[in-house]
């Protein structure tokens, strides 16, 4: 088992292009997330999905669009980059079966400038 | 809102030196509290999960526990294998879904040899 995966592991993009994450799992999770780190503020939920074409809001989802089409991947879009959104970010899968612990991936470090 | 604060920011031991980092919590009703270790440039791994005041859980030199306010990650005798970011993240019991995780900021332990 692969577990999480991420692609691309970096990516510098200029302000206002627009760029895709994606995030596969091979483990039949039901619920995905996307969280960025910066420092000093700790992990924060982006969006998240409790299945397959359903998603939903977390704490700092503005700039930022997910699809969730197939069960095992679950994408994360930024429609006209910021400087703000330059951060690590990370993808992570659960499954009510194991009490939701949540399995990360490697992550994904964007810079916009 | 559910608040998570961990300390101290940064803890420096010599190798051998047991200590502990510290958890604490704010939380409506608390379903289970993780812990999880980061090591530079990676997702957070695993560690535990802990459901109720005095439980305990432990994993070669580390034992989780916890209170109804606050958790404890005890390290004895560690070595530099064990310096990494520890994060402490809280999930409560919710109406609609139990699938969310609240993230303290981590305390980067470091073992000098």
């Amino acid at each position: 088992n692969a577990g999480v995966t991420q692609t691309p592991k970096f990516r510098v993009l200029k302000t206002g292009q627009s760029m895709t994450l994606l995030c596969a799992q091979d483990m039949n999770h039901e619920y995905m997330y996307w969280y960025r780190q910066d420092p000093g503020m700790g992990l924060r939920l982006i969006h998240y999905s409790v299945g397959e074409g359903t998603t939903a809001k977390g704490e700092v989802p503005d700039g930022y669009n997910v699809s969730r089409l197939k069960k095992q991947n679950f994408l994360l879009g930024l429609e006209s980059a910021a400087p703000s959104q330059t951060s690590v970010y990370f993808c992570a899968s659960s499954t009510r079966d194991r009490g939701y612990e949540q399995y990360f991936g490697p992550g994904t470090r964007l810079t916009v400038t | 809102e559910d608040q998570v604060t961990q300390s101290p920011e940064a803890l420096r031991l010599q190798e051998g030196e047991s200590s502990s980092l510290n958890c604490s919590y704010t939380v409506s009703g608390l379903r289970g509290l993780f812990w999880y270790r980061q090591d530079p440039g990676k997702g957070p791994e695993f560690l535990f999960t802990l459901y109720s005041a005095g439980e305990e859980k432990e994993k070669e030199r580390l034992k989780a526990t916890l209170t109804k306010k606050e958790s404890f990650l005890h390290i004895t005798a560690p070595k530099p294998e064990d310096s990494a970011t520890y994060l402490c993240a809280v999930q409560a019991w919710t109406n609609f879904g139990n699938e969310k995780l609240t993230f303290g900021t981590g305390t980067r332990l470091t073992i000098i040899p």
